[in-house]
């Protein structure tokens, strides 16, 4: 079974930083991995997009990677801004060419304060 | 495009009372799967299907059935209500291909007392 793991849980820091987000899983037959951010009480944003056959994707101030061999991912928030603040989840897509849903992990809960 | 939509977005049930959580996707997408997000515990997969007519167990099935008759609603049936099914329920859809992800709809908030 998949299991999903996000170091920390909880993270503050102040404006400005850099800052890195981490999530291994534990098979590392994946499909793809996805990395999402939900604001109190609202639904999933979809940040970025990994394939298991990709190395790092990048989006604006956020750059995912992937480590399949490992069974790591990260994700860099350069700059970060008081809006930055949220859960940022990672999901991994598993066999079956991701048709099966997603796997979490529990989410970090990042504050940046001004 | 609308997206994801889901109904109702707020629903209070008493213990035993049947109901059904609406989902639907106007983008054409061939997966759609359902979770169910506690605290602690984070998003878990309920039900998921790869098409119209075809549907499969997730991680946290009992207490739910789910159906698909059209390639566009993907409506998660609660025959029973308990406590322990109160939760927040989140309805994805995905497109097939290598490069797409899921879209997430807005949730719906369940008590069950």
């Amino acid at each position: 079974k998949q299991e999903v793991t996000q170091i920390p849980a909880a993270l503050s820091v102040p404006e400005g930083e850099n800052l890195v987000l981490n999530c291994s899983f534990t098979d590392s037959a994946i499909y793809n991995l996805q990395w999402f951010r939900q604001d109190p009480g609202k639904g999933l944003t979809s940040l970025l997009l990994i394939q298991s056959s990709q190395r790092e994707q990048t989006s604006g101030r956020l750059n995912a990677s992937l480590d399949k061999s490992s069974g790591r991912s990260t994700l860099y928030i350069a700059a970060s801004q008081p809006g930055d603040s949220a859960t940022y989840l990672c999901a991994v897509g598993n066999r079956r060419g991701g048709a099966d849903g997603l796997t979490f992990g529990k989410g970090t809960h990042l504050i940046i304060q001004p | 495009n609308a997206g994801v939509t889901q109904t109702p977005k707020f629903q209070v049930l008493k213990t035993g009372q049947s109901m059904t959580l609406q989902c639907a996707q106007d983008m054409n997408h061939e997966y759609m799967s359902w979770y169910r997000q506690d605290p602690g515990m984070g998003l878990r997969l309920i039900h998921y299907s790869v098409g119209a007519g075809i549907t499969d167990q997730g991680e946290v099935p009992n207490g739910y059935n789910v159906s698909r008759s059209t390639t566009e609603d993907f409506p998660l049936r609660l025959l029973s209500a308990a406590p322990s099914q109160t939760s927040v329920y989140f309805c994805a859809s995905r497109q097939w291909g290598d490069n797409y992800g899921y879209t997430f709809g807005s949730g719906t908030r369940l008590t069950v007392v």
